[in-house]
């Protein structure tokens, strides 16, 4: 079965510090791996994914993600953070040959001035 | 494209009321997903649906709940009768299923609160 982990419920960093929020997964075949950011009142929206090749995948908001497969790990990076950067940050995974994604818990981010 | 679009955005019912929740997904998409997001439960996913069948419908809570998609570019999410313990916001996503690597695409939700 398909899981993800969000170890941490909520992150602080000063802005202008670098950031990353951990996410481990399990799945039985090659995973597709993303990452979502929900802001106040909104929707999830897609950040970045991992679906073969570089394992260094960079996406929207100057995001990028680290894909680990020793360590089963896909955490989200950003070299200098923003208070607008705050928000909830959600990992999720889909395993090939299966159509659902499983979402972890979410980290919540919160970027201090 | 304007993306999924979920109406209401708000709904406010008492308890016992029937509650009719909308989803348009993204022309194309073949797959459409409901989840309902809780500060104490987090992102569940409902259920979902292929080519507007229904796959998994295993996260439906109880009976009260129901949901139909009887064609590609609309989805209903039904209460009857709603109580207090269904306040969340539910969430509509569509996919293209079995396109390597496809994610969702979510709607701006709709907050149901039941009083």
């Amino acid at each position: 079965a398909q899981s993800v982990a969000q170890p941490e419920d909520q992150v602080n960093v000063a802005e202008g510090n670098p950031l990353t929020v951990k996410c481990t997964y399990s799945v039985s075949g090659n995973p597709y791996l993303f990452w979502y950011v929900q802001y106040p009142n909104r929707g999830l929206q897609f950040l970045l994914k991992y679906i073969t090749g570089d394992n260094l995948v960079k996406g929207s908001y100057g995001f990028e993600a680290e894909f680990n497969k020793s360590q089963t790990s896909f955490h989200l990076k950003k070299p200098s953070a923003l208070v607008s950067d705050s928000a909830l940050y959600f990992c999720a995974v889909r395993d090939t040959g299966f159509q659902k994604l499983v979402f972890g818990t979410g980290t919540r981010l919160l970027v201090s001035p | 494209d304007a993306g999924v679009i979920q109406s209401p955005r708000h709904e406010v019912t008492e308890m016992g009321q029937e509650v009719t929740l909308r989803c348009k997904p993204i022309s194309g998409h073949n797959s459409l997903f409901w989840y309902r997001q809780t500060m104490m439960r987090g992102l569940e996913l409902l259920i979902y649906f292929n080519n507007n069948v229904p796959i998994d419908d295993s996260g439906m809570p109880e009976d009260r709940f129901s949901a139909k998609m009887p064609n590609a570019s609309f989805s209903t999410l039904k209460i009857q009768p709603s109580e207090p313990r269904d306040s969340a916001v539910y969430f509509c996503a569509s996919s293209l299923a079995h396109r390597e690597g496809a994610g969702y695409t979510f709607g701006s939700g709709t907050r149901l609160t039941v009083v």
